[in-house]
């Protein structure tokens, strides 16, 4: 079945990086578009990212463009983001979300989300 | 950018009928996918492309888009039902997903 596993997030300053990973399993990782959505405590769902399912193509969010960049690894069935000038308006709970197909697919599996504090 | 627009909370009694919407700018013209979220756990795909369920998706939950609203309706509802339900399109002018706000549902 598809399973999905984020990690790398923790407690981190303002002003610094951080990178999360999403390791995927269950389904053919090359042939699905996927997603980061991201939560901040208590409000609703942001979606902050897409890659291609080749990695050709890219989609941010306004408010993470210029900061925040998605990559794949096919060979480790792995999705990153790589967030840098981090803010606390970042802090949330980051899924990852597999989209079926083309970048308007519904997302339709997702990870059970991992935790990015920013905070001094 | 696009907006999406939910009410921020719905009550219905067990056994009734709860109808969540979703207003957008021509939505109708967009494919509207919905979500439900527990509380303490990851959303969940329920309905997509305005109509169709996914496997698993009870035959309660059911969908429509037309005009500038999308609705979800959730007939016979039941306690486990309670949760937030968001929307959700590609705005393709922009290349961005957009989220509506989401509804919290309470069975009274």
């Amino acid at each position: 079945q598809v399973h999905l596993v984020e990690s790398g997030g923790g407690v981190v300053q303002p002003g610094r990086s951080l990178s999360l990973s999403c390791g995927a399993s269950g389904f053919t990782f090359g042939r699905y578009s996927m997603h980061w959505v991201r939560q901040p405590p208590g409000k609703g769902l942001e979606w902050v990212a897409v890659i291609s399912h080749d990695g050709s193509e890219t989609y941010y969010a306004d408010s993470v463009r210029g900061r925040f960049t998605v990559s794949r690894d096919t060979s480790t069935t792995t999705f990153y983001v790589q967030m840098n000038s981090l803010r606390p308006d970042d802090t949330a709970v980051y899924y990852c979300a597999r989209g079926n197909g083309m970048f308007s697919r519904p997302l339709d599996y997702w990870g059970q989300g991992t935790l990015v504090a920013v905070s001094s | 950018s696009y907006v999406l627009t939910q009410p921020p909370s719905v009550s219905v009694a067990p056994g009734q009928t709860a109808r969540i919407t979703c207003g957008g700018n021509d939505i109708g013209l967009k494919s509207v996918h919905w979500f439900q979220q527990r509380p303490g756990q990851a959303p969940v795909l329920v309905v997509y492309d305005d109509t169709d369920r996914p496997s698993g998706t009870p035959e309660r939950f059911s969908g429509s888009n037309s005009g500038n609203t999308a609705t979800l309706t959730i007939s016979r509802v039941e306690a486990g039902d309670e949760a937030d339900y968001y929307c959700q399109v590609w705005d393709s002018s922009t290349e961005q997903f957009v989220f509506g706000n989401g509804t919290e549902v309470t069975v009274l």
